[in-house]
């Protein structure tokens, strides 16, 4: 099985930019999707293939990729982005779906 | 507009078994890839199982054997038939409509609770 390994917790100064990262093996074949999760809610999409957004997810949010490694961005980090971000990617089975443990960022 | 509305979840005894629905709206089940992703408290997201647009499904490892995945068309609904449940399953079940890059919707979850 394949799994996908971030940060626990990042923290950002309001207005900054931060980087939240996730690698794995499974990365070198298949993009990430990025799901952010405030207390008590559901996840909610959004980051998908190369570098797309759902509908309504602000352009503060991209995503990159190299290698094995799949990255987060939030330029000019706000309070409302504190929260869990999962990242996620079918595994090298090609049959299963993973989960990163999840970063807690902080602003 | 998209929804997904679990219900089904509750207390059961180790041993025990539990089936959780999610009502769709907004869309075709049918049409779609369906997933069950789990939470546990205070931990991260686990893939549970998926079932394709033809039917086919699949599912993680530590469920595999005792959890089926189901839908019904006519009623737009996805099942998940929960056996032999352990307090290793207790966690909120969320049910997500699925792309194959990534799940683009959720619902609110149910929690199971797995004591004695």
């Amino acid at each position: 099985s394949s799994e996908l390994t971030q940060d626990p917790a990042v923290s950002v100064a309001l207005g900054q930019t931060v980087r939240i990262t996730c690698q794995g093996d499974s990365l070198r074949r298949y993009y990430a999707s990025w799901y952010q999760q405030k207390p008590g809610q559901a996840p909610v999409l959004i980051i998908y293939g190369k570098n797309n957004r759902p509908s309504g997810i602000p352009d503060r949010f991209s995503g990159s990729s190299s290698g094995n490694t799949a990255s987060l961005t939030i330029t000019g980090a706000q309070a409302e982005d504190e929260a869990d971000y999962y990242c996620n990617s079918r595994d090298s089975s090609h049959n299963h779906w993973v989960f990163g443990g999840g970063t807690k960022l902080t602003v | 507009e998209v929804q997904l509305v679990e219900s089904g979840g509750g207390l059961i005894q180790p041993g025990g078994s539990l089936r959780l629905s999610c009502a769709a709206s907004g869309f075709t089940v049918s049409s779609h890839y369906m997933s069950w992703v789990r939470q546990a408290p205070g931990k991260g997201l686990e893939w549970v199982s998926v079932i394709y647009g033809g039917g086919a499904t699949n599912y993680a490892d530590s469920v595999k054997g005792r959890f089926t995945i189901s839908r019904d068309n006519s009623k737009n609904t996805l099942y998940l038939e929960m056996n032999s449940l352990s307090a290793e399953d207790t966690a909120v079940y969320y049910c997500a409509r699925q792309e194959d890059w990534g799940f683009d919707y959720w619902g609110q979850g149910t929690l199971v609770t797995v004591s004695s």
